[in-house]
């Protein structure tokens, strides 16, 4: 599976927009860009995924560059809530495709 | 509540005990997985499941016996587990294995082996 390459840690203050970025350069046309998170003492939760093109929903935004070597993982307004790991994941479109979690991005939100 | 329920929360049992891990879900996927998660380690997938049919197991030891009868539930059989063993449990649900499918999680199982 191809890597992705994530900070290990970022911190942001509350109601602020937060930018997480991850590289990936040896992604495939194949690959999808997924986000999962996970909160203390709880299991990874699906944030969002893409391929291609820019996505939106209620959670966050997910920008991907044009060259899809790198993505972004937008969180418009970070609440304490946010505070989580953060995983971006590479996963082919084949049908045995796999969920293999890196070590994140730990995300501290201060007040 | 995820969709995914797991149970029990949290067990401490001995080297010599036989316990079971419950998953379910009601989400209508056909696939489910166990996942493992040490401290300060990623989280390590165990086995998945297709269709009730398991497609993968990823080394895991002997004492780790994983059992899907249908595609609403799974469980992870335990026996003669060693201390390295204690970690969370976390079982997963997707609607097909492609890459083009979310995983959904449960709060997963604490387990302490003493």
């Amino acid at each position: 599976d191809a890597k992705t390459t994530q900070p290990n840690s970022m911190e942001s203050n509350e109601e602020e927009p937060v930018h997480l970025p991850c590289n990936h350069s040896t992604i495939s046309g194949t690959d999808y860009i997924h986000w999962y998170r996970q909160l203390p003492s709880q299991g990874p939760e699906y944030v969002i995924h893409g391929l291609t093109s820019n996505v939106n929903n209620r959670m966050a935004s997910l920008a991907i560059a044009e060259d899809r070597k790198s993505s972004t993982l937008i969180l418009h307004r970070a609440t304490l809530r946010d505070a989580a790991v953060y995983y971006c994941i590479l996963r082919p479109t084949g049908t045995a495709s796999k969920l293999t979690f890196g070590t994140g991005t730990r995300l501290q939100v201060t007040l | 509540e995820t969709g995914v329920t797991q149970t029990p929360r949290h067990l401490v049992m001995g080297m010599t005990n036989k316990k079971s891990l419950k998953c379910e879900q009601h989400l209508g996927h056909n696939a489910m997985y166990w996942y493992k998660q040490s401290a300060k380690k990623p989280l390590e997938l165990m086995f998945v499941y297709n269709f009730k049919e398991q497609t993968e197991n990823n080394s895991v030891p002997s004492r780790f016996s994983p059992e899907c009868p249908n595609s609403s539930h799974l469980f992870l059989h335990l026996h003669t587990l060693q201390p390295e063993d204690s970690a969370l449990y976390l079982c997963a649900s997707s609607q097909e294995t492609g890459g083009t499918y979310g995983y959904t999680f449960g709060s997963g199982t604490r387990l302490t082996v003493v």
